[in-house]
C-alpha cells in the first residue's frame, strides 16, 4: 500500500460544481503539497501546507495533521480545471524527498 | 523567460544507446531534482542536488548519472538505455529543500 492515497482516482463533474479531492497519508509529515498536471503534461505547484487552510482564487486546500488527511476543493469548477491533481507529502523521517500519491484525474464538462 | 527548462522535450532512441537530458533553472534556486513518471503516472524522485552536492540518490540503476556543473544546471546522463527506461522525466527546482518546487515541462523518452 502506498504511503499516500488519493480519492477518487477519477472524477467527472459538470461546470460550476463544487469539487473535493482527498488525500490520506500514513506517515508523520512536515509538509504536504498539492500539484496540478495539465493534459499537456506540465506540472504546477498549487499549495504547500503544514497546518490549517490555504486559499488561492477558486482553490482551497485544508489539512488535518492529527487525522493525516488533506482535501483540495475547487469552487465554481470550469473546464479549464480539467487536469490530474497530485498530492505529495514530505515525511519527517527521510525528510528530504517528496512521496507522491497516484493522482486524481478531474474532468469538468461544459 | 522560462523558469525551469529541460531539453529535449521528446527523445526517441534505440535500446543500448547513451543519451543526456539537460535542465536549467533561472530562478536562483539552490536545490534541483530529477523525477521519473512511469506509465501509471506515478512520480518518483531519482536524484536531488543542493548547491551542486548530491543529497538524494534513490535506488536508481547506476546507468543513470546526474551531473551538476553549477547550481543552475542539473543534467541527467543515461547509459545503455533499456526498454524499461521509457517514461517522462521531470526536472524541478526549489529555493531550498523545504520550499515549493517548480517543474520543467518534462522529457518524454521512448526506447525502441
Amino acid at each position: 500500500k502506498n504511503e499516500v492515497e488519493q480519492s477518487p482516482q477519477n472524477l467527472t463533474a459538470q461546470e460550476g460544481e463544487f469539487i473535493t479531492i482527498n488525500c490520506s497519508y500514513s506517515v508523520g509529515i512536515s509538509a504536504l503539497h498539492w500539484l496540478q498536471q495539465h493534459p499537456g503534461g506540465g506540472i504546477v505547484s498549487l499549495f504547500m501546507l503544514s497546518s490549517g487552510k490555504k486559499k488561492h482564487g477558486r482553490l482551497i486546500a485544508t489539512i488535518n495533521i492529527q487525522e493525516k488527511h488533506s482535501s483540495l476543493h475547487i469552487t465554481a469548477s470550469h473546464p479549464r480545471d480539467s487536469a490530474v491533481y497530485i498530492c505529495a507529502v514530505r515525511p519527517i523521517q527521510g525528510a528530504q524527498k517528496l512521496v507522491f500519491g497516484q493522482g486524481t484525474r478531474l474532468t469538468i464538462n461544459p | 523567460d522560462t523558469a525551469v527548462s529541460q531539453t529535449p522535450k521528446y527523445l526517441v532512441t534505440q535500446m543500448g544507446n547513451d543519451k543526456s537530458i539537460k535542465c536549467e533553472q533561472n530562478l536562483g534556486h539552490d536545490t534541483m531534482y530529477w523525477y521519473k513518471q512511469d506509465s501509471k503516472k506515478f512520480l518518483k524522485i531519482m536524484f536531488s542536488y543542493n548547491n551542486k552536492e548530491l543529497i538524494i540518490n534513490e535506488t536508481v540503476p547506476n546507468r543513470f548519472s546526474p551531473k551538476s556543473p553549477d547550481k543552475a544546471h542539473l543534467n541527467l546522463h543515461i547509459n545503455s538505455l533499456e526498454l524499461g527506461d521509457s517514461a517522462v522525466y521531470f526536472c524541478a527546482s526549489s529555493r531550498t529543500i523545504n520550499q515549493p518546487q517548480h517543474f520543467g515541462d518534462g522529457t518524454r523518452l521512448s526506447i525502441l
